[in-house]
This record gives structure tokens, C-alpha cells and sequence, in this order.
């Protein structure tokens, strides 16, 4: 099974709104993390935000938010008032375990994310 | 804002012939990784490095791969001998004490 699954290949939204980008993870790991990371068409991976499985709040960094919903196992990323500059490649991401040697990071296959002026 | 560099931004390189990718982490992170994209697709892990051993690894990362962090600030990926389906972005990562992962701008491999 895969462990990061983002369903939709391409969304549309109209600038200025808000848009919802969907994550569904897969594991057997009570700790664990979620990640949200932009990749632009220059290619670079920009990091969003991050949530852990023991965080009692939902993630925000200022646009960016992260609605976690761990019995369902989503963490989707909210973005409010888009912007031009969002149209890029979005990836959510997953760490599992406790590891004091880092965490591997799993990533799912990412949705196109396309702003209209 | 201190930030991952990667060098060279494009490596084209031909087959057999080996290559060396270098990073450098922001200061004070303790955990360094390298993953990969080819074309279109989704990003792979390769390799974790901390305390100067390698942590994790993927079965990406056979013996035509090594890491290793000479001189205490750059973080090198070496691949021996080059093949055709070597050619991606290869990204460095690095971890402070959080678990937040900062991607550098990734290198270019062109193997032809």
C-alpha cells in the first residue's frame, strides 16, 4: 500500500480564494510527522509546514495550514487568498518512528496546484 | 535566513564516468539527507547521514553510491560509475533539532 497518497494530479483555483489540497497517509507508527513542501517550476523544494501525530493543534504558518485529521489518517494543506506566485507543484510527506539518527522522509506524488487571475 | 547550497546546479556527465554532487548545510544541523527525482516523478530517499555515518538507506543507494562529510561542512554524494537511469534531481536535506527537513536547490545529473 502506499504510504502517501495525494489524489489529485491538478487543481484550478481562482486567485484570492482559498483551495484544499489532499493527503492521506498510511502507517502503524504512533509518532510520526506530516510535511507539506512547494516545488516551483525552478525545481527547488521550498518546506510549508509541519505537523506531528502528538501535536494537539493544527499546524498554521501564516497562509498555509494544515487541517489534521488523524483518525481519517489526512493531513491536508489549506491555502487561504491564493496567489499567482502559488501555482506550483505541492508534496505532502510523511517521517515515521522516533529515530535520534533522523527520519527518511516518504513522499506522495504531488498535485499540480494552478492559480487563475 | 541560513539555507542548504548545492553545487554544481547541473552536472551533465557520461556514462561510467563518476560523479561528486556537494551540499552544504545550514550551520548547526545535525542530520543530512539525499534524495532524488528523475522526471515527472515523485521524490525518493536515498540516504541519511549523522554523527558521520551513514543512518539509513534505501535500496537505491547500492555500492555505486557513497556519502561522506570531509571537512566538517560539505556533505558529498559520489557516484562511481555512472548509468542512464542516474539522470535526476538530486536534492540535499538537512534536519536541525526539530524534525523540519530544508531542501537545498537540487543538482542536475545529466548522464548521456
Amino acid at each position: 500500500a502506499q504510504k502517501i497518497t495525494q489524489t489529485q494530479p491538478g487543481m484550478f483555483v481562482q486567485e484570492k480564494e482559498a483551495v484544499t489540497l489532499d493527503c492521506t497517509y498510511d502507517t502503524s507508527d504512533p509518532s510520526y510527522g506530516l510535511f507539506w513542501y512547494k516545488q516551483p517550476s525552478s525545481g527547488e523544494m521550498i518546506f510549508l509546514i509541519y505537523q506531528g501525530s502528538y501535536d494537539q493543534q493544527n499546524a498554521t504558518e501564516g497562509r498555509y495550514s494544515l487541517n489534521f485529521q488523524k483518525a481519517r489518517k489526512s493531513a491536508n494543506l489549506v491555502i487561504s487568498a491564493s496567489q499567482l506566485g502559488d501555482s506550483a507543484m505541492y508534496f505532502c510527506a510523511m517521517r515515521e518512528g522516533r529515530s535520534n539518527a533522523g527520519n527518511m522522509l516518504t513522499f506522495g506524488g504531488g498535485t499540480r496546484l494552478m492559480v487563475k487571475p | 535566513e541560513p539555507e542548504v547550497t548545492q553545487t554544481p546546479s547541473h552536472q551533465v556527465t557520461q556514462m561510467g564516468q563518476e560523479v561528486i554532487l556537494r551540499c552544504v548545510p545550514i550551520s548547526n544541523h545535525l542530520y543530512f539527507y539525499w534524495y532524488r527525482q528523475i522526471l515527472g516523478q515523485k521524490v525518493e530517499f536515498l540516504v541519511s547521514f549523522y554523527n558521520n555515518e551513514i543512518s539509513e538507506k534505501s535500496e537505491i543507494f547500492d555500492d555505486q553510491f557513497s556519502v561522506e562529510r570531509p571537512d566538517g561542512s560539505n556533505f558529498t554524494l559520489k557516484i562511481r560509475s555512472t548509468k542512464l537511469e542516474d539522470s535526476a534531481m538530486y536534492f540535499c536535506a538537512t534536519q536541525g533539532i526539530s524534525y523540519e527537513q530544508y531542501f537545498g536547490p537540487g543538482t542536475r545529473l545529466t548522464v548521456t
